[in-house]
């Protein structure tokens, strides 16, 4: 049960904010962000665990909803170093494999 | 300190044939895994090792595919009789996470280019 990631694309000015949603059909335990440069290897963003925790640092914060099993990727003041294709992955249980979704490619404009 | 390196950086061979993919994790980290991602898609999980010994290796396609890590360090990923679609980049990850939640913090290397003609 592979998350739906929307939108599936993005484009915008430098300093805008951009919000990514993470959707699962079911019960998750975690959900993972990660954000990937075309041509280069997925880079470690965060991870969110049951709880609603919202994490974050500078400008990049998530939200994890297990009541709707969402989770939502909050861009503030966008920079150009934030263009990439950004993933989210789902656990449903502690301990089983990550899905990833297909991907939601962001583009920066100066 | 040097991240992960996986090698050859591309690969490319003819249906039938027997490739291997090696990765070479972050000194210390005791996690390896290894995904596979196909074109417009998010990786696939393949294989999780927590040291010597495969801890999950649920995702791995058939048994065309196999992945070692005989000393807990470097890991090899073998496929044989390769497939037309076989073809993709192949990810291999490290954590320095032992034991609580494996899925911490993974450091992704640059990944093979597979291309089965």
């Amino acid at each position: 049960q592979q998350p739906v990631q929307s939108p599936q694309a993005v484009i915008l000015r430098e300093g805008e904010d951009a919000v990514i949603n993470c959707s699962s059909s079911k019960a998750l335990y975690s959900v993972h962000w990660y954000r990937q440069k075309h041509g280069e290897a997925p880079v470690f963003l965060m991870i969110l665990l049951k709880g609603g925790e919202q994490k974050g640092h500078e400008k990049i914060s998530a939200s994890f909803n297990e009541k709707k099993q969402q989770s939502s990727l909050y861009l503030t003041a966008s920079q150009l170093s934030y263009s990439g294709t950004y993933f989210c992955g789902t656990e449903p249980n502690r301990d089983d494999k990550i899905i990833f979704g297909k991907g939601t490619r962001l583009h920066i404009l100066p | 300190g040097a991240g992960v390196s996986q090698t050859p950086s591309n690969k490319v061979t003819e249906k039938g044939k027997y490739v291997e993919l090696r990765c070479d994790p972050i000194s210390g980290h005791t996690a390896l895994y290894w995904y596979r991602q196909s074109l417009g898609q998010g990786p696939e999980f393949l294989i999780y090792f927590q040291g010597t010994g495969a801890a999950d290796d649920s995702g791995l396609p058939n048994d065309r595919f196999f992945a070692v890590r005989p000393e807990g360090s470097v890991s090899t990923l073998k496929i044989q009789r390769t497939e037309r679609g076989d073809s993709a980049v192949y990810l291999c990850a490290s954590s320095p996470k032992v034991g609580g939640d494996k899925w911490e913090t993974q450091y992704f290397g640059p990944g093979t280019r597979l291309l089965v003609l």
